[in-house]
């Protein structure tokens, strides 16, 4: 696609329930990050995977997020008994090769209640 | 030290000034800097790369390395009202982990 794709872009779950977030990068990208952004903040790193393969997931708050991106290209960041700290925006960034330039998508801003 | 660090500001300057915003980083991050710009609810957009010592200009942005001092700055010349938004330098570190400073606030006031 013509940019990083990133779907939903807003999702209200109640606490406990479990997400699932896609991002969908540009084509032929093959590394893919996933950060969480609370207000005022800059990104927080998440997870990041080069092709299918995640090569850290140090950022990751707890065993309750998850991420894959089975086939290296779309990759989805799920959270498991959502609670109330896990409200933020999800961005999803891709780049050409591991150093290169980043593109981020619009962002998925998620509100647990 | 963090990898990457900036002063969140706010930076206010009057319309037409120079906006200096500037970085500095730690040992564990590579050679490849960027900088993006964010607007209040938008996710971050690249305006700027630079990979080696010295000035990179495009438009009335100049980016400025300095490994011996390990530092980048973005400068914007002619800063408009519309480049009121928050500056975010970011590095790969060791492990090519994409790392952002926390962003520096600017505000251009007419």
């Amino acid at each position: 696609g013509a940019g990083v794709s990133q779907s939903p872009r807003y999702k209200v779950a109640k606490r406990g329930q479990d997400v699932a977030l896609r991002c969908d990068p540009i084509s032929g990208h093959v590394s893919l990050f996933w950060y969480q952004q609370a207000l005022g903040q800059g990104p927080e790193f998440l997870t990041y995977f080069q092709n299918e393969a995640q090569l850290d997931k140090s950022g990751l708050p707890s065993d309750r997020f998850f991420a894959e991106r089975p086939e290296g290209s779309v990759s989805t960041l799920k959270i498991q008994r959502t609670q109330q700290e896990d409200s933020a925006v999800y961005l999803c960034a891709s780049s050409l090769t591991g150093d290169s330039e980043a593109f981020f998508g619009q962002g998925t801003r998620l509100t647990v209640v | 030290q963090k990898e990457v660090e900036q002063n969140s500001g706010p930076l206010s300057v009057p319309e037409g000034a120079i906006a200096s915003l500037n970085c500095t980083y730690s040992d564990r991050v590579s050679q490849s800097f960027f900088w993006y710009r964010q607007y209040s609810g938008k996710s971050p957009e690249l305006i700027m790369s630079i990979y080696s010592n010295g000035d990179k200009e495009d438009g009335r942005f100049t980016a400025q390395l300095n490994k011996a001092s390990q530092y980048v700055s973005l400068l914007i010349r002619d800063s408009q009202p519309s480049d009121s938004a928050t500056y975010l330098c970011a590095a790969f570190d060791n492990t090519d982990k994409l790392i952002f400073g926390t962003g520096t606030r600017l505000q251009v006031f007419p």
